[in-house]
């Protein structure tokens, strides 16, 4: 159990286009999700918390218009990146709390986005 | 604020043991955990320590103290599929839905 799919895998776009990412929990609700931005060689940067029903909540630095989270639904969050710029090309990661689990994170695959 | 701290890089031999240190310093503690990270994946959990003490599992065990923010990852019977990074995370403060604070990482290379 506690499956997370986030798609795409990888995906390639021009700049200025914009990208979805979704992250949904397979077998379980997901009161909370959260976003992370990982560069080349280092760790996992927090940008964002999403929670069902609400806005988020992003991190210091991380431009809420540019990266936009919607957390519909108990099992589905997506991250739009607006007018992607070649310095947005890292690996984003979404990961899943489930409802009433004090600590059972689960990670998404992660998405390569790369802009050209 | 939140400061994890480990080894940037480690190396060791295939059938060794090796540990890898982390220290932190965060507002509140709800709980430590360790994840390895291979190259273009999502990290994959291994352990979790909110108390003082070693918890095993198989040829991984991790080992928390609270008083001395410290914790170490301890990999037995090296082999090389255990080349990747291990990351250190730390949930700062207990409640509902908190996010955790990663450490940089440490890449550990196993040579043959």
């Amino acid at each position: 159990g506690a499956v997370v799919s986030q798609h795409p895998s990888w995906v390639i776009c021009k700049s200025g286009t914009s990208v979805k990412i979704e992250c949904r929990s397979l077998d379980f609700q997901a009161t909370t999700m959260f976003w992370y931005r990982q560069f080349p060689k280092q760790s996992l940067m927090l940008m964002a918390t999403s929670n069902e029903g609400s806005k988020a909540t992003y991190e210091q630095g991380v431009e809420k218009d540019k990266f936009l989270i919607n957390h519909a639904s108990l099992t589905l969050s997506t991250l739009t990146v607006t007018s992607a710029h070649p310095e947005d090309s890292s690996f984003y990661i979404c990961s899943a709390q489930r409802a009433g689990s004090n600590y059972g994170y689960t990670f998404g695959s992660g998405t390569r986005l790369t802009v050209v | 604020g939140q400061n994890i701290d480990q080894p940037t890089e480690m190396t060791a031999t295939e059938g060794a043991i090796v540990q890898i240190n982390c220290t932190y310093q965060t507002s509140g503690f709800n709980g430590l955990f360790w994840y390895q990270q291979h190259a273009g994946e999502a990290p994959t959990f291994l352990s979790y320590n909110v108390l003082d003490g070693l918890e095993e599992k198989g040829r991984f065990s991790s080992f928390l103290s609270r008083s001395k923010g410290y914790s170490y990852l301890l990999l037995k019977e090296l082999q090389m599929k255990d080349s990747a990074s291990y990351l250190c995370a730390v949930r700062p403060s207990s409640g509902s839905a908190r996010q955790l604070t990663f450490g940089s990482g440490t890449q550990l290379t196993v040579l043959p």
